[in-house]
């Protein structure tokens, strides 16, 4: 069993479909995080939650609405998204509160999100 | 504010050859700096972090960093390369403890030649 798990791992869908990405961490963090991984381009934070209460919103469209409602699961709900919303999607998990290092990302497979 | 420089978006090297991947950083702190490794159709994995102990931070399947304060780098090394090593290497930086105020490179994608 994989510390963070993630499903589905490929999924495609229409402009006007309603959808969800569902992350699940079992390593007893208590923070997690989704990532958008598109072609060429940098590794974009989306959101943050900490104790499920989200900390950071990067200026995510609205079409992308998170839910996170316990410290293990993690929700990405998709609607009415554009074909450029096509990419990797990965969630993440972190301890906080570690004294004395950096809170390092543990990373599920992510998935593989195509709007046509 | 931080930010993180991967020189090179592809490199090939031959098996058993060094590999050399290239990183400069930027940050007004000390900073945290972390190399990823993400193989096709999978999630990133650390490979190896530095948090101001030893300057020379040794990582999983052979590959270590070397933390360079005057030349603001961190760049990844191994010193014979393997076919499984072909995969993309991210590396990253922050400039505080918490995880999400990590910053990316861009990615330097890895190819072994037979």
């Amino acid at each position: 069993e994989t510390g963070v798990t993630q499903t589905p791992r490929h999924l495609v869908m229409g402009m006007t479909n309603k959808k969800s990405l569902k992350c699940e961490q079992h390593l007893g963090h208590n923070a997690m995080y989704w990532y958008k991984q598109s072609a060429k381009k940098p590794l974009e934070l989306m959101f943050v939650y900490n104790f499920k209460e989200q900390t950071e919103n990067n200026s995510v469209p609205s079409r992308f609405s998170p839910e996170c409602p316990n410290s293990s699961h993690l929700f990405l709900h998709l609607h009415t998204l554009q074909p450029e919303d096509s990419a990797l999607y990965l969630c993440a998990s972190s301890r906080l509160g570690t004294s004395g290092g950096a809170g390092e990302l543990f990373f599920g497979e992510g998935s593989r999100l195509t709007v046509l | 504010a931080q930010s993180v420089t991967q020189l090179g978006s592809h490199v090939s090297v031959s098996e058993g050859a060094l590999v050399l991947l290239r990183c400069n950083y930027s940050s007004s702190v000390p900073p945290y700096l972390f190399w990823y490794v993400q193989y096709p159709n999978q999630g990133l994995q650390l490979l190896l972090k530095y948090t101001s102990a030893a300057t020379l931070v040794k990582g999983i399947n052979g590959f270590e960093a070397e933390f360079k304060k005057s030349e603001t780098s961190f760049h990844l090394t191994k010193p014979s390369a393997h076919m499984r090593d072909a995969a993309e290497y991210f590396c990253a930086v922050s400039e505080g403890s918490s995880a999400s105020k990590i910053i990316f490179g861009s990615g330097t994608r890895l190819s072994i030649r037979p």
